[in-house]
Protein backbone atom coordinates (compact mmCIF):
# COMPACT_ATOMS: atom_id res chain seq x y z
CA UNK A 1 0.00 0.00 0.00
CA UNK A 2 0.87 3.17 -1.21
CA UNK A 3 1.76 6.19 2.19
CA UNK A 4 3.51 9.44 2.24
CA UNK A 5 5.04 11.10 5.80
CA UNK A 6 5.49 14.89 5.94
CA UNK A 7 8.87 15.27 8.09
CA UNK A 8 7.38 18.63 9.61
CA UNK A 9 4.08 19.26 11.49
CA UNK A 10 4.94 23.02 11.11
CA UNK A 11 7.40 25.23 9.21
CA UNK A 12 7.70 29.00 10.32
CA UNK A 13 9.48 31.46 7.90
CA UNK A 14 10.33 34.82 7.30
CA UNK A 15 8.68 36.65 4.58
CA UNK A 16 11.34 36.56 1.27
CA UNK A 17 13.23 33.41 2.23
CA UNK A 18 13.20 29.99 0.87
CA UNK A 19 10.40 27.58 1.88
CA UNK A 20 10.68 23.84 1.87
CA UNK A 21 8.42 21.08 3.08
CA UNK A 22 9.51 17.84 3.21
CA UNK A 23 7.90 14.87 1.90
CA UNK A 24 9.02 11.21 1.87
CA UNK A 25 6.84 8.90 0.01
CA UNK A 26 6.20 4.60 0.08
CA UNK A 27 5.07 2.78 -3.17
CA UNK A 28 5.12 -0.32 -4.64
CA UNK A 29 4.46 0.89 -8.18
CA UNK A 30 5.25 4.04 -10.04
CA UNK A 31 3.61 6.41 -8.12
CA UNK A 32 1.94 9.45 -8.98
CA UNK A 33 2.65 12.82 -6.63
CA UNK A 34 1.16 15.85 -5.42
CA UNK A 35 1.06 18.87 -3.19
CA UNK A 36 -1.95 20.08 -2.24
CA UNK A 37 -2.37 23.70 -0.70
CA UNK A 38 -5.11 24.38 2.37
CA UNK A 39 -5.80 28.04 3.03
CA UNK A 40 -7.95 28.82 6.27
CA UNK A 41 -11.60 27.86 6.29
CA UNK A 42 -11.13 26.94 2.41
CA UNK A 43 -10.93 23.38 0.90
CA UNK A 44 -7.80 22.23 -0.82
CA UNK A 45 -6.87 23.27 -3.95
CA UNK A 46 -4.08 21.33 -6.07
CA UNK A 47 -0.15 23.24 -6.40
CA UNK A 48 1.50 20.46 -8.51
CA UNK A 49 1.54 17.36 -9.52
CA UNK A 50 4.57 14.72 -10.69
CA UNK A 51 3.31 11.33 -13.21
CA UNK A 52 6.64 10.50 -14.20
CA UNK A 53 7.70 12.68 -16.63
CA UNK A 54 9.89 15.41 -15.96
CA UNK A 55 11.58 14.89 -12.05
CA UNK A 56 10.98 18.68 -11.68
CA UNK A 57 7.65 20.12 -11.41
CA UNK A 58 6.56 23.38 -11.60
CA UNK A 59 3.00 24.22 -10.05
CA UNK A 60 1.16 27.59 -9.00
CA UNK A 61 2.55 30.51 -7.27
CA UNK A 62 6.00 29.66 -7.71
CA UNK A 63 6.41 26.60 -6.12
CA UNK A 64 8.15 23.72 -7.21
CA UNK A 65 9.00 19.87 -6.30
CA UNK A 66 11.46 17.37 -7.08
CA UNK A 67 10.77 13.89 -6.90
CA UNK A 68 13.95 11.88 -6.13
CA UNK A 69 13.42 7.68 -6.54
CA UNK A 70 16.81 7.15 -4.86
CA UNK A 71 15.05 9.24 -1.70
CA UNK A 72 11.65 8.27 -2.32
CA UNK A 73 11.36 12.27 -1.52
CA UNK A 74 8.96 15.05 -2.98
CA UNK A 75 10.15 18.23 -1.15
CA UNK A 76 8.22 21.18 -1.87
CA UNK A 77 10.38 24.50 -2.36
CA UNK A 78 9.84 28.39 -3.10
CA UNK A 79 12.56 30.36 -2.92
CA UNK A 80 10.86 33.45 -1.81
CA UNK A 81 8.14 33.52 0.79
CA UNK A 82 5.09 35.85 0.81
CA UNK A 83 2.43 36.21 3.33
CA UNK A 84 -0.40 34.37 1.04
CA UNK A 85 1.93 31.17 1.48
CA UNK A 86 0.31 30.84 5.32
CA UNK A 87 -1.41 27.71 4.69
CA UNK A 88 -1.49 23.82 5.05
CA UNK A 89 0.52 21.76 2.57
CA UNK A 90 -0.39 18.12 2.09
CA UNK A 91 2.05 15.54 0.27
CA UNK A 92 -0.55 13.41 -1.45
CA UNK A 93 0.64 9.55 -3.31
CA UNK A 94 -1.43 7.78 -5.23
CA UNK A 95 -0.83 4.11 -7.40
CA UNK A 96 -2.10 1.14 -8.66
CA UNK A 97 -1.95 -0.72 -5.27
CA UNK A 98 -5.09 0.97 -4.00
CA UNK A 99 -7.29 1.70 -7.27
CA UNK A 100 -5.23 4.95 -7.64
CA UNK A 101 -7.15 6.40 -4.94
CA UNK A 102 -5.24 9.26 -2.80
CA UNK A 103 -3.32 8.86 0.38
CA UNK A 104 -2.58 12.23 1.94
CA UNK A 105 -0.22 12.73 4.76
CA UNK A 106 -0.81 14.26 7.64
CA UNK A 107 -0.11 18.26 6.40
CA UNK A 108 2.79 21.19 6.72
CA UNK A 109 1.21 24.25 8.79
CA UNK A 110 3.31 27.20 7.39
CA UNK A 111 3.17 30.45 9.04
CA UNK A 112 5.10 33.46 7.52
CA UNK A 113 6.39 36.19 9.45
CA UNK A 114 6.85 39.98 8.23
CA UNK B 1 -20.24 27.23 -12.19
CA UNK B 2 -19.97 27.19 -8.63
CA UNK B 3 -17.69 24.03 -8.85
CA UNK B 4 -18.80 21.87 -5.52
CA UNK B 5 -21.46 23.05 -2.80
CA UNK B 6 -21.33 21.97 0.73
CA UNK B 7 -23.77 22.47 3.05
CA UNK B 8 -23.78 23.01 5.77
CA UNK B 9 -20.69 24.66 6.94
CA UNK B 10 -21.08 24.29 10.79
CA UNK B 11 -23.49 21.98 12.99
CA UNK B 12 -23.62 21.08 16.20
CA UNK B 13 -25.10 17.70 16.64
CA UNK B 14 -25.90 15.59 20.70
CA UNK B 15 -24.85 12.36 20.46
CA UNK B 16 -27.38 10.01 19.11
CA UNK B 17 -28.84 12.33 16.59
CA UNK B 18 -28.92 12.14 12.78
CA UNK B 19 -28.15 14.28 9.59
CA UNK B 20 -27.45 14.44 6.40
CA UNK B 21 -24.36 16.64 5.12
CA UNK B 22 -24.78 17.85 1.50
CA UNK B 23 -22.89 18.20 -1.59
CA UNK B 24 -23.63 18.66 -5.16
CA UNK B 25 -21.50 19.84 -7.97
CA UNK B 26 -22.53 21.35 -11.31
CA UNK B 27 -19.30 20.02 -12.87
CA UNK B 28 -20.89 16.65 -14.45
CA UNK B 29 -18.24 14.89 -12.77
CA UNK B 30 -18.06 11.43 -12.43
CA UNK B 31 -16.10 10.80 -9.63
CA UNK B 32 -16.98 11.91 -6.37
CA UNK B 33 -15.33 11.38 -2.37
CA UNK B 34 -16.13 12.19 1.10
CA UNK B 35 -12.86 12.89 3.48
CA UNK B 36 -13.05 13.48 7.61
CA UNK B 37 -9.85 15.86 7.74
CA UNK B 38 -8.87 15.53 11.63
CA UNK B 39 -6.04 17.49 12.78
CA UNK B 40 -2.78 16.10 12.70
CA UNK B 41 -3.84 13.07 10.41
CA UNK B 42 -4.30 14.25 6.82
CA UNK B 43 -7.41 13.44 5.23
CA UNK B 44 -9.08 10.23 5.52
CA UNK B 45 -11.05 8.65 2.61
CA UNK B 46 -15.00 7.80 3.92
CA UNK B 47 -16.86 6.61 1.03
CA UNK B 48 -16.79 7.46 -3.11
CA UNK B 49 -18.83 6.97 -6.12
CA UNK B 50 -17.33 6.58 -9.42
CA UNK B 51 -21.06 7.84 -11.11
CA UNK B 52 -24.74 7.64 -10.13
CA UNK B 53 -25.86 4.20 -8.25
CA UNK B 54 -22.58 3.18 -7.55
CA UNK B 55 -20.68 3.52 -4.32
CA UNK B 56 -17.92 2.15 -2.39
CA UNK B 57 -16.28 2.71 1.00
CA UNK B 58 -13.06 4.02 1.70
CA UNK B 59 -10.76 3.69 4.65
CA UNK B 60 -13.23 4.54 7.25
CA UNK B 61 -16.87 4.08 6.57
CA UNK B 62 -18.25 2.52 9.73
CA UNK B 63 -20.72 5.07 11.01
CA UNK B 64 -21.94 6.86 7.91
CA UNK B 65 -23.95 5.89 5.01
CA UNK B 66 -24.23 7.41 1.31
CA UNK B 67 -26.07 7.58 -1.71
CA UNK B 68 -25.70 8.67 -5.56
CA UNK B 69 -28.60 9.40 -7.21
CA UNK B 70 -28.18 11.54 -9.66
CA UNK B 71 -24.24 13.10 -11.01
CA UNK B 72 -24.71 16.31 -9.39
CA UNK B 73 -25.29 15.42 -5.91
CA UNK B 74 -23.57 12.91 -3.35
CA UNK B 75 -25.00 12.98 0.53
CA UNK B 76 -23.02 11.94 3.27
CA UNK B 77 -25.95 10.28 6.39
CA UNK B 78 -24.48 9.85 9.70
CA UNK B 79 -27.70 7.49 11.37
CA UNK B 80 -25.92 8.22 14.88
CA UNK B 81 -23.49 10.75 16.17
CA UNK B 82 -20.84 9.89 18.42
CA UNK B 83 -18.33 12.16 19.55
CA UNK B 84 -15.62 10.35 17.45
CA UNK B 85 -17.29 11.82 14.59
CA UNK B 86 -16.39 15.42 15.31
CA UNK B 87 -14.36 16.24 12.45
CA UNK B 88 -14.21 18.58 9.18
CA UNK B 89 -15.57 17.12 6.41
CA UNK B 90 -14.70 17.90 2.23
CA UNK B 91 -16.64 16.60 -0.16
CA UNK B 92 -14.92 16.56 -3.81
CA UNK B 93 -14.75 15.59 -7.35
CA UNK B 94 -13.26 15.13 -10.16
CA UNK B 95 -13.52 13.86 -13.53
CA UNK B 96 -12.94 10.21 -14.91
CA UNK B 97 -8.90 11.23 -16.93
CA UNK B 98 -8.09 13.62 -14.37
CA UNK B 99 -7.58 11.02 -11.90
CA UNK B 100 -5.15 13.37 -9.74
CA UNK B 101 -6.76 16.99 -9.87
CA UNK B 102 -9.73 16.92 -7.40
CA UNK B 103 -12.03 20.03 -6.59
CA UNK B 104 -12.95 20.49 -3.07
CA UNK B 105 -16.00 21.90 -1.29
CA UNK B 106 -15.20 24.38 1.15
CA UNK B 107 -15.60 22.10 4.21
CA UNK B 108 -18.30 21.28 7.05
CA UNK B 109 -17.45 21.54 10.53
CA UNK B 110 -19.12 18.87 12.59
CA UNK B 111 -19.23 18.71 16.58
CA UNK B 112 -21.09 15.98 18.19
CA UNK B 113 -21.37 16.61 21.93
Amino acid sequence: AQSVTQLDSHVSVSEGTPVLLRCNYSSSYSPSLFWYVQHPNKGLQLLLKYTSAATLVKGINGFEAEFKKSETSFHLTKPSAHMSDAAEYFCVVSDRSNDYKLSFGAGTTVTVRA
Amino acid sequence: NAGVTQTPKFRILKIGQSMTLQCTQDMNHNYMYWYRQDPGMGLKLIYYSVGAGITDKGEVPNGYNVSRSTTEDFPLRLELAAPSQTSVYFCASRTANQGEKLFFGSGTQLSVL
